[in-house]
């Protein structure tokens, strides 16, 4: 157990739907990060907020966006959401900006 | 934006150590190079982290050059339960570069 917890752990909706994706870091952490894993694929680095605000942002689609509340916990909005849009979605915290990231669990998207 | 290549996939038998090579080419100053472990449908582990020379630790060792636009994970003696995909994690320093994935590597280790 990462001590990074995500929610919910499945998600099915449809296209054209929104939805957010939750994540609470571990205890102390200020960076939360988020990431895009498809099927089969690799790792695709969305977007880091440390201590409430933007630090660095990848590849993430407009249609996407996220925050980070002054209780450090993280949401990623997905909206108008698309076939491709399925993947599993992991958030990830460390201490500061660049120590080892502990991954949740993962939440499964996926859009019919 | 760093761009990381990595092996698709190795073979190895128990006992063998193995060593997975990441390419990093336009690494920047500031960054970082992370190595993850991943299972099927589990999130990322973290192995070790380096920014220069070579670093080691109780699981593995990370060899980094001067140039540093290369880095290899080091492995001693696997065993079947390394059997995982490694990524390596190019960025996370000072400034608001992104954090750049390897495409992965899948290690199969054999009895």
């Amino acid at each position: 157990d990462s001590g990074v917890t995500q929610t919910p752990k499945h998600l099915i909706t449809a296209t054209g739907q929104r939805v957010t994706l939750r994540c609470s870091p571990r205890s102390g952490d200020l960076s939360v990060y988020w990431y895009q894993q498809s099927l089969d694929q690799g790792l695709q680095f969305l977007i880091q907020y440390y201590n409430g605000e933007e630090r660095a942002k990848g590849n993430i689609l407009e249609r996407f966006s996220a925050q980070q509340f002054p209780d450090l916990h993280s949401e990623l909005n997905l909206s108008s959401l698309e076939l491709g849009d399925s993947a599993l979605y992991f958030c990830a915290s460390s201490e500061g900006g660049r120590e080892e990231q502990f991954f949740g669990p993962g939440t499964r998207l996926t859009v019919l | 934006l760093a761009k990381t290549t990595q092996p698709i996939s190795m073979d190895s038998y128990e006992g063998q150590e193995v060593n997975i090579t990441c390419s990093h080419n336009n690494i920047a100053t500031n960054d970082y190079i992370t190595w993850y472990q991943q299972f099927p449908s589990q999130g990322p582990r973290f192995i070790i982290q380096g920014y220069k020379t070579k670093v080691t630790n109780e699981v593995a060792s990370l060899f980094i050059p001067a140039d540093r636009k290369s880095s290899t994970l080091s492995l001693p003696r696997v065993s079947l339960s390394d059997t995982a995909v490694y990524y390596c994690l190019v960025g996370g320093g000072t400034g608001r570069r992104a954090l750049t994935f390897g495409s992965g590597t899948r290690l199969q280790v054999q009895p």
